[in-house]
């Protein structure tokens, strides 16, 4: 069986402010994992993952995510908070062996940036 | 490119009704998934299709049934509703051989009363 924990059901930064927002997962084979965002409204927009390649993965605006195996985290950053930045996040695992397609979810991070 | 569609947008229905959800994939993708993300959480897995059959299934109840046609578009159908289906339903597609790397659709919200 798989889980994720997300520390933090609400985060604050301010503008220009590091973002760190955090992901624990639990898995008993190697995981893949991925960070979404969802914007008010609407479905989930894939940031990045983490397919067993690098460990330090990069996404889409200046977003990255390191996996770290001894620590079981796959926490999400970013050198520098934008208002468009707010919104919730999710981080995701799923199993890497063959036979499982399900993606499970934390429970999610709301960012808000104050100017 | 056209990403995931979904219709409709919003649908109300009264206890003990039946709902059809639909779903378009992404351009090339091949599998479709479904996931309820109820208020305040995140998106539950339901079932994945692929190939026309049922591939995978969450921890819902036979409630919950789907189809996937040969085009690749799917149908998330829920009988006998009842007030906690209310919630967000969202379709993600991907391609066979990377069926993890889900892309996600803007979702049917659907109110239950």
């Amino acid at each position: 069986a798989q889980s994720v924990t997300q520390l933090g059901s609400h985060v604050s930064v301010s503008e220009g402010a590091l973002v760190l927002l955090r992901c624990n997962y639990s898995s008993s084979v190697p995981p893949y994992l991925f960070w979404y965002v969802q914007y008010p409204n609407q479905g989930l927009q894939l940031l990045l993952k983490y397919t067993s390649a690098a460990t330090l993965v990069k996404g889409i605006n200046d977003f990255e995510a390191e996996f770290k195996k001894s620590e079981t985290s796959f926490h999400l950053t970013k050198p520098s908070a934008h208002m468009s930045d707010a919104a919730e996040y999710f981080c995701a695992v799923s199993e890497s062996g063959a036979g499982s397609y399900q993606l499970t979810f934390g429970k999610g991070t709301k960012l808000s940036v104050i100017p | 490119d056209a990403g995931v569609t979904q219709s409709p947008t919003h649908l109300i229905k009264t206890r003990g009704q039946q709902v059809t959800l639909r779903c378009s994939p992404k351009s090339g993708h091949d599998t479709v998934s479904w996931y309820q993300q109820a208020l305040g959480q995140g998106p539950q897995f339901i079932f994945q299709y692929y190939e026309e059959e049922e591939r995978q299934r969450g921890n819902f109840p036979d409630r919950f049934s789907g189809h996937q046609f040969p085009n690749y578009s799917s149908e998330l159908n829920v009988n006998a509703l009842l007030l906690g289906d209310s919630a967000l339903y969202l379709c993600a597609s991907s391609f066979r051989d990377a069926p993890n790397e889900q892309f996600f659709g803007p979702g049917t919200r659907l109110t239950v009363l």
